[in-house]
């Protein structure tokens, strides 16, 4: 699977946009971006996934530039619940569907 | 409800002794994992199953065994042969392990502490 980087924290404030940036310019063809979030010690929660374009849910929106090489999650209007550390993933079948888990983006709302 | 369960959420045994962590799902998906988490790290792969009586190493699977007898059940075992033990153990589920476009579910964890 593609490495992705991503900034090792951020703040934002209650009420406004969180954008979380991850770089992942090795990502290959047939490689989806996932992104799910931990909350402090529970198990990991599946956000948003995409493969070429922009995707939206009820949770945030899946932003991939035209190359593929970086993408950017969004969440429309932060909340404190919305506090934890969010794992940006590229991820193929061939796998076996694993997961690699990087360091993440720590995302601190602040009120 | 359909999910994916993991007990004990807290566990506490002596150093040199095997303990199993136990992992369920009723969601009928086909592969399931393992997961270890350490203090501000994020999760590495210790085994995964993609169909019953099958398993797969992950990146880190020393010191550690597995079983995948039924398709609900996914248990991990921690061998005294674990040098560093003391964790936090995640295990996940998905529906089909040939398809790159399905998300991983999650349990909420067993803290495993060694003493």
């Amino acid at each position: 699977d593609a490495k992705t980087t991503q900034p090792p924290s951020m703040d934002c404030a209650e009420g406004r946009a969180a954008n979380l940036p991850c770089n992942h310019s090795t990502i290959s063809g047939n490689e989806y971006v996932y992104w799910y979030r931990q909350i402090h010690s529970q198990g990991p929660q599946y956000i948003i996934h995409g493969l070429k374009n922009n995707e939206t849910n009820e949770m945030a929106s899946l932003i991939i530039t035209e190359d593929r090489k970086s993408s950017t999650l969004i969440l429309p209007h932060a909340t404190l619940r919305d506090t934890a550390v969010y794992y940006c993933i590229v991820r193929v079948a061939a796998a076996g569907n694993k997961l690699t888990f990087g360091g993440g983006t720590r995302v601190l709302v602040k009120p | 409800d359909g999910g994916i369960t993991q007990s004990p959420k807290y566990l506490f045994r002596k150093e040199g002794q095997n303990v199993t962590l136990s992992c369920e799902q009723n969601l009928n998906h086909d592969a399931m994992y393992w997961y270890r988490q350490d203090p501000g790290q994020g999760l590495r792969l210790i085994y995964y199953s993609q169909i019953v009586n099958d398993f797969q190493k992950g990146d880190i699977a020393e010191g550690y065994s597995v079983s995948r007898e039924k398709k609900e059940s996914f248990p991990l075992t921690v061998t005294s042969a674990q040098k560093n033990p003391t964790a936090f153990y995640l295990c996940a589920s998905s529906i089909n392990s040939g398809r790159a476009n399905t998300e991983a579910f999650f349990g909420q964890g067993t803290r495993l502490t060694v003493v």
